[in-house]
């Protein structure tokens, strides 16, 4: 099994929508758990990070997290067409002296305008 | 705003071929990260550091090196390029004690012929 596991996609969603983008992960000692949004030829950015079981809202952003299902999830109301990006879900753990990160392959987002 | 700079945005090496690729972060991050970037395998951890002259290899360190003799550079080395290293390389810097973000450089596209 993959440490992260993400539908690589596409996933179309039209605009105004809620694009709704799942991530699983094997280690039960994973701690911490980002988003990234990475755009054609750009590097990835952080848009939201999660370490409670629950939800986390920023904005039109929403991050949950299921521990106990090893499930995290990003949903992204009002979807608009700045929105079309690759995903990546990225899960941090304990690995010696400090803790690596490590990335799901990715799902790819299209919003139809 | 933090910077992390990626010496070349674009290599072009022949096989057998030594390859260095430079990284500086100007954060004062404790942590600093190589990847290299593949369409369909997604970001995939090559070595990462938490400590000047300390390394921890990732999930693919075969045919890599690297070296951390400051704080602020860390370095990938490529002893003998090969073709199946050609990919994008992506490195980032991670402050431990706030949100755990990564912050990534621009990235270096390595060809090798």
């Amino acid at each position: 099994q993959k440490e992260v596991e993400q539908n690589s996609g596409p996933l179309s969603v039209p605009e105004g929508a809620i694009a709704s983008l799942n991530c699983t992960y094997s280690d039960r000692g994973s701690q911490s758990f980002f988003w990234y949004r990475q755009y054609s030829g750009k590097s990835p950015e952080l848009i939201m990070f999660i370490y409670s079981n629950g939800d986390k809202e920023d904005g039109r952003f929403t991050a949950q997290l299921n521990k106990a299902s090893q499930y995290v999830s990003l949903l992204i109301r009002d979807s608009q067409p700045s929105d079309s990006a690759t995903y990546l879900c990225a899960v941090s753990k304990s690995w010696g002296r400090d803790d690596k990160i490590i990335f799901g392959k990715g799902t790819r987002l299209h919003i139809l305008p | 705003d933090v910077k992390v700079t990626q010496s070349s945005r674009y290599l072009v090496k022949r096989t057998g071929e030594k390859v260095f690729l430079e990284c500086v972060q100007d954060m004062d991050h404790e942590n600093m990260f190589w990847y290299r970037q593949d369409p369909g395998l997604g970001l995939r951890l090559i070595y990462f550091s938490y400590d000047v002259k300390m390394k921890e290899k990732g999930d693919i360190p075969e045919g890599y090196s690297v070296s951390r003799e400051k704080k602020e550079r860390f370095s990938l080395i490529l002893e003998s390029a090969s073709t199946n290293q050609t990919s994008m390389y992506l490195c980032a810097s991670r402050d431990r004690g706030r949100t755990g973000e990564l912050f990534f450089g621009e990235g270096s596209r390595l060809t090798v012929l």
